[in-house]
């Protein structure tokens, strides 16, 4: 059974801060891996989209990269501000389904 | 790009009354629509995967007669939450695949569902 690992839990940093936000997964037969952001109560967001072929993907201040190898993926936040705050999923998608990860709970304090 | 619209975004019932989510493909088909459940401050759970014009796939441990899904076009599929009951609480969500976008999935804005 794919198992997603995101750590850490939680995170609280300070505005301007840059952050690095893990998540592991199990199973190398990786078709993708899609970063996602949630607000409360809030559907999800998709930050970043890293096919299998891969190694990372970069939007504004966000980085994601992949190493099936490890099995990893990183999220990469560059100059964090307070609207960054949410909870930021990982998502692997096998052939068959998407399996997500607990989250990260982000805070940035202004 | 790809959205996704789902609705309604809350809704309060009654126990033993029925209720339906629906989850609409606005600027693309999708043949495939997936739905999730979660419960406050855990990730989402897979519940079943809905496929256009045929019957949908449910995960294990979900109740088909309880979460009707029904597919009935490309751009449209619901979930019906059959006599509803306070332990069926919870923040739905759907999916959908736009291969347009390099089969990354989108997501409704989800619905808060409250059974009283």
């Amino acid at each position: 059974k794919q198992e997603v690992t995101q750590i850490p839990a939680a995170l609280s940093v300070p505005e301007g801060e840059n952050l690095v936000l893990n998540c592991s997964f199990t199973d190398s037969a990786i078709y993708n891996l899609q970063w996602f952001r949630q607000d409360p109560g809030k559907g999800l967001t998709s930050l970043l989209l890293i096919q299998s072929s891969q190694r990372e993907q970069t939007s504004g201040r966000l980085n994601a990269s992949l190493d099936k190898s490890s099995g990893r993926s990183t999220l990469y936040i560059a100059a964090s501000q307070p609207g960054d705050s949410a909870t930021y999923l990982c998502a692997f998608r096998s052939a068959r389904q998407l399996t997500f990860g607990s989250g990260t709970q982000l805070t940035v304090l202004p | 790009g790809a959205v996704v619209s789902q609705h309604p975004s809350r809704v309060i019932c009654k126990s033993g009354t029925s209720v339906k989510i629906e989850c609409r493909s606005l600027d693309f088909q999708a043949t495939t629509m997936f739905w999730y459940r979660q419960f406050p401050k855990q990730s989402l759970m897979l519940m079943a995967t809905s496929n256009e014009g045929s019957k949908a796939t449910y995960e294990q441990g979900v109740e088909k007669d309880k979460f009707l899904i029904n597919h009935a076009s490309l751009t449209l599929s619901t979930l019906t939450v059959t006599s509803a009951h306070p332990e069926d609480s919870s923040f739905y969500i759907c999916s959908a695949r736009d291969f347009q976008t390099g089969y990354g999935y989108t997501f409704g804005s989800g619905t808060r569902l409250t059974v009283v």
